[in-house]
């Protein structure tokens, strides 16, 4: 299995401020034959189920407010919050669909400092 | 818009079988794969396994033992059972819809249900 593995576990940042969140995958989700990276984000609030942001680890999800952006390629990726807002507060996993089983990280919670 | 939404017994005993219903609305459940995934409170997110609407199964290899999923189209359902649970096996389970891509099926999952919590307990 692919282990995926976020930094940090947690973080806290001022309103309007920027967060960014690490992801590192145990080997390449990189597909060469449509140089695509096979990486997703999710954003999951207490009680809810995730929330699909980032798909290909840089194309927005529908909706999703463009504050959230995704990068990186091969085994190191990283979302961006440009402008931290109330509603941001959650758990965000980074997951990949490179190899079955997909997996996730283990989490990385935001809140507001 | 297709939802979905997961029920079943909420508490099961050591030893026994876990059973869960996925129901999607909103549209139809051909050419459509509904994906199994659990999290245990406070943890992280477990991929179970998935299964396309013409009963095709992929299992994760940790589980793979203990799960058979399986689909009923007249009904727009999709069902999952985990055997001789145990403790560990507490979680809230959720179905969720494969992604598609123009032409592909990948495994990023773009709709969610709820959720449904089952306990392992005597």
């Amino acid at each position: 299995d692919i282990v995926m593995t976020q930094s940090p576990d947690s973080l806290a940042v001022s309103l309007g401020e920027r967060a960014t969140i690490n992801c590192r995958s145990s080997q390449s989700v990189l597909y060469n034959s449509n140089n695509q990276n096979y990486l997703a984000w999710y954003q999951q609030k207490p009680g809810q189920p995730p929330k699909l942001l980032i798909y290909w680890a840089s194309t927005r999800q529908s909706g999703v407010p463009d504050r959230f952006s995704g990068s990186g390629s091969g085994t190191d990726f990283t979302l961006t919050i440009s402008s931290l807002q109330g509603e941001d507060v959650a758990v965000y996993y980074c997951q990949q669909y490179y190899s079955t089983p997909p997996t996730f990280g283990q989490g990385t919670k935001v809140e507001i400092k | 818009q297709v939802q979905v939404q997961e029920s079943g017994p909420g508490l099961v005993k050591p030893s026994e079988t876990l059973s869960l219903t996925c129901t999607v609305s909103g549209g139809s459940i051909s050419d459509y794969y509904c994906n199994w995934i659990r999290q245990p409170a406070g943890k992280g997110l477990e991929w179970i396994g998935r299964i396309y609407s013409s009963g095709s199964t992929t299992y994760n290899p940790s589980l793979k033992s203990r799960v058979t999923m399986s689909v009923d189209t007249s009904k727009n359902q999709f069902s999952l059972k985990l055997r001789s649970v145990t403790a560990a096996d507490t979680a809230v389970y959720y179905c969720a819809r494969r992604s598609r891509f123009g032409d592909l099926f990948l495994d990023a999952f773009d709709i969610w249900g709820q959720g449904t919590m089952v306990t392992v307990s005597s």
